[in-house]
């Protein structure tokens, strides 16, 4: 089945120690994006990439990057994790030009900083 | 002004019952409307798209947009207890971007 694949589940990293999520895709989108939900509130995008073309949201913080070798894979890296960075991360595909825009999400990251 | 609003809930009803969930959002340029369904400890799952005005069924959900008042909504049929969940409005903006609403929890009492 097509799908959109995180890993790993759950990541536990200390305060500071970088981590790096991973999101795959077999859906063949073009479009992939990172998003954060933190307990209780929506989910909030961090960037997306639109093929190759990065995309930031103004207010996401520099602590967060991201990587795009290829069609199919997207990495989420957090340089120096703070506990206000615990949280879920999502990885959504859409495909463009279809006029729908509508996105998928993979399971998530649960992220536990210490 | 939130640029998607949801009545904030918590929301019960009971099992068989017709659940109504509304969102109003605050831009006219919105084209593309999401249903999300999320329960605890899981990611959003797609449900229900709209971008016409007027209804929309699929199942035991029905999506109704309005463009004029900016207002779209989820009606859930004969509820059932699987239907608890976290249900979240999105719409698309000008740049892709997909905007979630605060969410409305649903529980469907046995």
């Amino acid at each position: 089945d097509a799908m959109v694949i995180q890993n790993p589940r759950y990541q536990v990293t200390q305060f500071g120690k970088p981590v790096t999520l991973s999101c795959s895709q077999t859906l063949n989108h073009n479009v992939m994006y990172w998003y954060q939900q933190k307990s209780s509130q929506a989910p909030k995008l961090l960037f997306h990439y639109y093929d190759k073309d990065f995309n930031n949201e103004a207010d996401t913080p520099d602590n967060f990057q991201s990587r795009r070798p290829n069609t199919s894979f997207c990495f989420l890296d957090i340089r120096s994790p703070g506990l206000g960075d615990a949280a879920m991360y999502l990885c959504a595909t859409s495909r463009s030009g279809t006029g729908s825009n509508e996105q998928f999400f993979g399971p998530g990251t649960r992220l536990t900083v210490l | 002004q939130k640029e998607v609003e949801q009545n904030s809930g918590p929301l019960s009803v009971p099992e068989g019952a017709i659940a109504s969930l509304n969102c109003t959002y605050s831009d006219r340029v919105s084209q593309s409307f999401f249903w999300y369904r999320q329960y605890s400890g899981k990611s959003p799952e797609l449900i229900m798209s709209i971008y016409s005005n007027g209804d929309k069924e699929d199942g035991r959900f029905t999506a109704q947009l309005n463009k004029a008042s900016q207002y779209v909504s989820l009606l859930i049929r004969d509820s059932q207890p699987s239907d608890s969940a976290t249900y979240l409005c999105a719409r698309v903006g000008s740049a892709r971007q997909l905007t979630f609403g605060s969410g409305t929890q649903l529980t469907v009492l046995p």
